[in-house]
């Protein structure tokens, strides 16, 4: 069973640009999550979407963005990229509806914005 | 709202001692429990859950973790480390909300576990 793939793994934009990041999840799995990792902050929640529909979104400005399409693929996207946006970003899937279950993480795309 | 504590930031141990990595919880619904393990340059693998039933929950490699609800923690122990076990291990709880699901994360400990 294939895991999570994101792509791409590494990106380098410029400030100001925009940015598409991708997410294939687990086959079966509907639910798909980004999370953001810097040294400094750690592991912060962006969104959560389900059966492409956001059900739960983190403390993010609006250039943060998401979508999920019906075969439950995901892609975020960051506009007027800032310099702070430089981070790892992680997608989790997982085969949650009601209950919690665990997150299956992708590798990570380590974007720099120069 | 819902948080975890991570009190150590970094735990260098030598090779076969026993190591205990700290996690403290806030919250105040039911919650739901994971440690996770990250190597280098790579994504989260999930180490072990507590989701019900027994407190004491196994992984495969030999590491342990014990939830207790009344000092609202979850430690990660080992008895006898590797080499390999060098990497940074992340607490994360998960709240029962009903269609929400979201993982909340502690800062992370980096175990370096040294010959």
């Amino acid at each position: 069973k294939a895991g999570v793939t994101q792509t791409p793994r590494y990106l380098i934009k410029t400030r100001g640009q925009q940015v598409t990041l991708s997410c294939s999840p687990i086959s079966g799995h509907r639910s798909v999550s980004w999370y953001q990792q810097t040294p400094g902050q750690g592991l912060q929640f962006l969104f959560e979407y389900f059966s492409e529909t956001q059900r739960n979104k983190g403390n993010f400005p609006g250039r943060f963005s998401g979508r999920q399409f019906s075969n439950s693929r995901s892609e975020m996207n960051v506009s007027t990229l800032e310099l702070g946006d430089s981070a790892l970003y992680l997608c989790a899937s997982s085969n949650f509806t009601h209950v919690p279950t665990e997150a299956f993480f992708g590798q990570g795309t380590r974007l720099t914005v120069v | 709202a819902q948080s975890v504590t991570q009190l150590d930031s970094q735990v260098p141990v030598f090779e076969e001692a026993p190591v205990e990595l700290r996690c403290n919880y806030s919250s105040s619904v039911s919650v739901y429990l994971f440690w996770y393990v990250q190597y280098p340059n790579q994504g989260l693998q999930l180490l072990l859950k507590y989701l019900s039933g027994s407190t004491l929950v196994e992984s495969i490699n030999g590491f342990e973790a014990e939830f207790n609800k009344s000092q609202t923690s979850f430690h990660l122990r080992k008895p006898s480390v590797h080499i390999s076990d060098t990497a940074e291990y992340f607490c994360a709880v998960s709240e029962s909300m009903g269609s929400n699901y979201k993982l909340t994360f502690g800062k992370g400990t980096l175990l370096t576990v040294n010959p």
